[in-house]
């Protein structure tokens, strides 16, 4: 079956700007989370969605917003974008359940900002 | 902060040896830990994994330890091979799913001919 897909690979925008990224989970799969990846801070944890719904937020500003559509896929939107947003997004779905552990990974979108 | 580190930011070992790259985590009430592996250009690909109520799993030439009383994780690959070479990083989830992982920095894993 289809990985998790990730769209677009990459994109160049200039601060100030917004943009929107997208995620499609595997197919069954309920749980979306997004993930930043830079060099100096490697993976840290944006948030989760269920089901339409947020379930877990990590530590990052309010700039940094997501939501999941009925058929799972899922959107995050930087607003307002600042150079040390420059970074490898990467999304990761699961089935969701609390056994349900194994996370699958997309190949990310190298976000740039100059 | 980071609760979970990684020892060595490079290993790098002699084509079929093994290879061991170590994890420690700071958060007692972790319950699950996952090694994955990214190589250049890739998102993180998953490896093995282990629960708190276990102390080691084995899969196809990797090997996963824990040690809950000192916090350490550590992945062990046998027989390496060029495909290999790539970043490892432990991860762990106190809550089940995707969500929250907290990841270590990563290693380099270079795989000498």
């Amino acid at each position: 079956k289809a990985g998790v897909t990730q769209t677009p690979r990459y994109l160049i925008k200039t601060r100030g700007q917004q943009v929107t990224l997208s995620c499609s989970p595997i197919s069954g799969h309920r749980s979306v989370s997004w993930y930043q990846q830079t060099p100096g801070q490697g993976l840290q944890f944006l948030f989760e969605y269920f089901s339409e719904t947020q379930r877990n937020k990590g530590n990052f500003p309010g700039r940094f917003s997501g939501r999941q559509f009925s058929n799972s896929r899922s959107e995050m939107n930087v607003s307002t974008l600042e150079l040390g947003d420059s970074a490898l997004y990467l999304c990761a779905s699961s089935l969701g359940g609390v056994s349900d552990t194994e996370a699958f990974f997309g190949q990310g979108t190298r976000l740039t900002v100059v | 902060g980071e609760s979970v580190g990684l020892h060595l930011p490079t290993l790098s070992v002699q084509e079929g040896d093994n290879s061991i790259i170590n994890c420690a985590y700071s958060n007692s009430a972790s319950d699950y830990f996952i090694w994955y592996k990214q190589e250049s250009g890739k998102g993180p690909q998953f490896i093995i994994d282990i629960r708190s109520n276990m102390d080691k799993r084995q899969g196809q030439r990797v090997t996963v330890l824990l040690n809950k009383t000192v916090k350490h994780l550590s992945l062990q690959i046998a027989a390496t091979q060029p495909g290999d070479s790539a970043v490892y990083f432990c991860a762990e989830n106190t809550g089940g799913g995707a969500d929250g992982l907290t990841f270590g920095k990563g290693t380099h894993l270079i795989i000498q001919p």
